[in-house]
């Protein structure tokens, strides 16, 4: 079956224009995860959401973030008023969740590179 | 969410067994320890998963001790196609299913 995708898969930007980052999780995955991959450096966690349940924002770096989700369908993270420490790789992922307390596995997909100029 | 620390690099060579352990002392008791796999210009990939003693499958073997505090993924006989960043998470517990990735071990395999 089809797996993540993430569009577009590059971008490249002037500072100081908003961006608008698209996630389509595998079909039936409950959980969606947001991270941001500076070039050479783990994961940052930025956003998470359950279900119907409110999302965890904890990791977004500042108001300039934010993201949003329909049910379990497609995820949308917007960037507004880039700056150049934004560059990174952005990977989105989707699980199931859990089940009686055990994690599945999240499965990610080909992250879209913002290079902001 | 337990806090992970795991090696920030590691070399070997083709066909030697490496051993990459994580410790997270504050484990809680329902988590679950999983194990990712990173190349170049791609996401991670699931790589294992184990409560406690010790998981085996086709790529790796996870031990896990009895006070569950750390794990060493063990992966046999690496190539240099095994040349990635290994992350450890820990989670899961009580249906909170945020798993946090750290900075991970990256290891280079050499021929």
């Amino acid at each position: 079956g089809a797996g993540v995708s993430q569009s577009p898969s590059n971008k490249v930007t002037e500072k100081g224009k908003d961006v608008e980052l698209r996630c389509d999780p595998i079909s039936g995955h409950t959980a969606l995860y947001w991270y941001r991959q500076r070039l050479g450096q783990g994961l940052e966690f930025l956003i998470y959401f359950q279900g119907n349940s409110a999302p965890d924002k904890s990791g977004l770096p500042s108001d300039r973030f934010s993201a949003e989700r329909t049910g379990e369908s497609v995820s949308t993270l917007t960037i507004q008023r880039t700056q150049q420490e934004d560059s990174a790789v952005y990977l989105c992922a989707s699980s199931l969740g859990t089940l009686a307390g055990v994690p599945y596995e999240q499965y990610f997909g080909p992250g879209t590179r913002l290079t902001v100029t | 969410l337990a806090k992970t620390t795991q090696p920030i690099s590691m070399d070997s060579y083709e066909g030697q067994e490496v051993n990459i352990t994580c410790s997270h002392n504050n484990i809680a008791t329902n988590d679950y320890i999983t194990w990712y796999q990173q190349f170049p210009s791609q996401g991670p990939r699931f790589i294992i998963q184990g409560y406690k003693t010790k998981v085996t499958n086709e790529v790796a073997s996870l031990f896990i001790p009895a006070d569950r505090k750390s794990s060493t993924l063990s992966l046999p006989r690496v190539s240099l196609s095994d040349t990635a960043v290994y992350y450890c998470l820990v989670g899961g517990a009580g249906g909170y299913n945020k798993l946090i990735f750290g900075a991970g071990t990256r290891l280079a395999v050499h021929p």
